[in-house]
């Protein structure tokens, strides 16, 4: 069984400080994908990474998905309020299946 | 562009009542469509998922369930809700041939009463 565990589970920082938030596994996955959730709304698609070691840049979020691609990061630069939220990585189904694998997740609170 | 509805918003209802959300996609045809279910600060619980008119597979027993009349329209139903079913309902949707991306709607928060 393929298993997403993030950390940290929880942050909160104050504005302007830098943060990494990771996401790591013991099973390869072909792709992971990055979400926002803002309270009351539905997760938004940030990013999808697909190839091992990929970087890949949105504003000021930096993520990376491993060589191995069993794992990903996200990094945060100067912090912002509106980065508030609750950020999910998510990896695909298996072949065979339709089940998306999804991160225990991390909250994060920018205090302004 | 695709977009994805989902209603009502906002929904209180008292144990033992009936519950129809709806779900409808637009902008592509034959998705995969989902239902989540994301307890107050947790992470999302799959209730049901269909790749077809008709076709609906059941991740978690309950007193749910789901139904897709129409290639795009996905529909969560109970007859009979219970406190526990209280919770933050999302719909979502995928393609087969894409890289893994899924794109969820707005979501219904439901409070059983």
């Amino acid at each position: 069984t393929q298993l997403l565990e993030q950390s940290p589970q929880f942050l909160s920082i104050q504005e302007g400080e830098n943060l990494t938030v990771y996401c790591n596994s013991s099973s390869v996955f072909s792709s992971l994908q990055w979400y926002r959730q803002e309270p009351g709304e539905g997760p938004v698609l940030l990013v999808t990474v697909v190839t091992g070691g990929e970087v890949k840049k949105l504003k000021r979020l930096t993520f990376q998905f491993g060589d191995a691609r069993k794992d990903s990061s996200l990094h945060i630069t100067a912090a912002q309020p509106g980065d508030t939220g609750l950020y999910l990585c998510a990896g695909p189904p298996q072949s065979g299946t339709y089940k998306y694998i999804f991160g225990t997740g991390t909250r994060l609170k920018v205090l302004a | 562009s695709q977009t994805i509805h989902q209603w009502p918003a906002t929904l209180v209802q008292p144990v033992g009542s009936p519950l129809s959300l709806e779900c409808t996609v637009e902008g592509t045809s034959n998705p995969n469509l989902y239902w989540y279910r994301q307890a107050a600060g947790r992470g999302l619980q799959l209730l049901f998922y269909s790749v077809g008119i008709g076709q609906i597979s059941s991740e978690v027993p309950q007193n749910l369930s789901a139904s897709r009349p129409q290639d795009r329209q996905f529909i969560l139903s109970s007859k009979k809700l219970l406190l526990s079913d209280s919770g933050f309902y999302l719909c979502a949707w995928s393609v087969l041939a894409g890289m893994g991306e899924q794109y969820f709607g707005p979501g219904t928060r439901l409070t059983v009463t």
